[in-house]
């Protein structure tokens, strides 16, 4: 799962197998909830999103699950292949008083070939 | 996301200068953040606008300003440099139907 320090957790994963990363969120009033790839050296790329009316997202070989009362989001890769390698950051949209999103510090992804 | 451009990719300066880092979108967002990211934390937001009148602080503004010059485009500056203020910068746009942000290729700035 995400944490915040100065060194990343990492899941290290054989290819062709799949990959489950964790985020636990903090405000139960967030509703919006994004997952981000990001790559050494580039930005945080959309992945694939779940708003709070929904427990399950699917999307090309990624499939997000939402469980609201453990307040817990899962990103789920199917047959992960090298080029998956990267951090994976969870956002959460908190409507707070900035009404933007707050952001996990990532997990780190290793595909093994 | 060649949609969202920064200018420096890099920058080394030195403390007490001032700098400008730039951001462009070609996406026709209403929305732009800037935000900055240090090794081992969530990415951490320091301004954003939610139109070209519209400037708001975030969480970690202090010794930061930004500009928001028109719809595509927004600055942000470092009056007085610090060491402290040597970090990763993402810029992001986001519209308000969809909640998305995209973001730019970031720029390294270091504060010597």
């Amino acid at each position: 799962g995400e944490s915040v320090g100065l060194h990343l957790p990492t899941l290290s994963v054989q290819e062709g197998d799949n990959s489950i990363i964790n985020c636990a969120y903090s405000n139960s009033a967030s509703d919006y909830f994004i997952w981000y790839k990001q790559e050494s050296g580039k930005g945080p790329q959309f992945i694939i999103d779940i708003r709070s009316n929904m427990d399950k997202r699917q999307g090309q070989r990624v499939t997000v699950l939402l469980n609201k009362t453990v307040k817990h989001l899962s990103l789920q890769i199917a047959a992960t292949q090298p080029g998956d390698s990267a951090v994976y950051i969870c956002a959460e949209n908190r409507r707070g008083n900035f009404n933007t999103f707050y952001f996990g510090s990532g997990t780190k992804l290793n595909v093994k070939p | 996301d060649a949609d969202v451009t920064q200018t420096p990719r890099n920058r080394i300066t030195k403390t007490g200068k001032r700098i400008m880092l730039e951001c462009s979108q070609t996406k026709g967002h209403d929305r732009m953040y800037w935000y900055r990211q240090d090794p081992g934390l969530g990415l951490r937001l320091i301004y954003y606008s939610f139109d070209v009148k519209d400037i708001n602080k975030g969480e970690i503004s202090d010794g930061y300003s930004v500009s928001r010059q028109a719809q595509a485009k927004f600055s942000l500056s470092l009056e007085s440099a610090i060491p402290n203020q040597t970090a990763l910068y993402f810029c992001a746009t986001g519209q308000e139907l969809t909640d998305t942000q995209y973001f730019g290729p970031g720029t390294r700035l270091t504060v010597l």
